[in-house]
C-alpha cells in the first residue's frame, strides 16, 4: 500500500486565493482526519470523518474552512479565502476500528502570502 | 485550552545517554495514549503507546511511564542515538480505537549529539 497520499507537498497562494487540499486515505481505512501543525499549538485536529460522514468539525478555525469527504478514497480540506495566518503544514491521516493509531501522509505546507 | 501539553519545546542529549520527553494532560476520561516520532518533511510516525490500565511499556530502547494521577507521562529513550534526533508528539484519547479522536501536545525537539 503507498499510504496516505496528500497532494500538493507545497503550496504557495496569495491571501484572498481559494486553496484546496487533497488527501486519499489508506485502503479499507473508514476514518480521516486533517491536522494543522503550527509551531504554537502542535498538532491541531480540524475535522475528523467516520464512513465518510464529518464526525467531529469543532477544530475548524473559521467558516472559510470546509472539508469534505465524498467517498471512501477521497478527501478535500478547502479555505477560501485564504489568509497569511493560514500558512502551515496539513496532514491528512487514516485508522480503522481495529488500528491503534493513525497513519499520517507527508503533509502540504501551505503559505500564504 | 491545550489539553495536551509538552513543557518542554527541545531538548539535547549526548549520543549513548537517556533522553526523557515529558507530556501532562488534563482531561481525565483520557485512557490511551500515544508517542509519535516526526522527521522534517515526512508525516508523523507511530512510536509507542500505552494503555491506563499499564504504569509502563516497554519497546527496545524505547519505554513509556504513565503516571494517572498525575496525569502525567513520559517517553525514556536509552540509550540515545543520533537518528533519534526528531520532533516528538505525544497524543491522548478516550478510546483505543483508530476511529476516534487523538489530542496531540505541541511537541518537543530533540538533538541527539555526536
Amino acid at each position: 500500500d503507498a499510504g496516505v497520499i496528500q497532494s500538493p507537498r507545497h503550496e504557495v497562494t496569495e491571501m484572498g486565493q481559494e486553496v484546496t487540499l487533497r488527501c486519499k486515505p489508506i485502503s479499507g481505512h473508514n476514518s480521516l482526519f486533517w491536522y494543522r501543525q503550527t509551531m504554537m499549538r502542535g498538532l491541531e485536529l480540524l475535522i475528523y470523518f467516520n464512513n465518510n460522514v464529518p464526525i467531529d468539525d469543532s477544530g475548524m478555525p473559521e467558516d472559510r474552512f470546509s472539508a469534505k469527504m465524498p467517498n471512501a478514497s477521497f478527501s478535500t480540506l478547502k479555505i477560501q479565502p485564504s489568509e497569511p495566518r493560514d500558512s502551515a503544514v496539513y496532514f491528512c491521516a487514516s485508522s480503522s476500528l481495529l488500528e491503534y493509531g493513525y497513519t499520517f501522509g507527508s503533509g502540504t505546507r501551505l503559505t500564504v502570502v | 485550552d491545550q489539553q495536551v501539553k509538552q513543557n518542554s519545546p527541545s531538548l539535547s542529549v549526548q549520543e549513548g545517554r537517556i533522553s526523557i520527553l515529558n507530556c501532562d494532560y488534563t482531561n481525565s476520561m483520557f485512557d490511551y495514549f500515544l508517542w509519535y516520532k516526526k522527521y522534517p518533511a515526512e508525516g508523523p510516525t507511530f512510536l509507542i503507546s500505552i494503555s491506563s490500565i499499564k504504569d509502563k511499556n516497554e519497546d527496545g530502547r524505547f519505554t513509556v511511564f504513565l503516571n494517572k494521577s498525575a496525569k502525567h507521562l513520559s517517553l525514556h529513550i536509552v540509550p540515545s542515538q543520533p537518528g533519534d534526533s526528531a520532533v516528538y508528539f505525544c497524543a491522548a484519547s478516550a478510546s483505543p480505537s483508530g476511529t476516534y479522536k487523538y489530542i496531540f501536545g505541541t511537541g518537543t525537539r530533540l538533538k541527539v549529539l555526536a
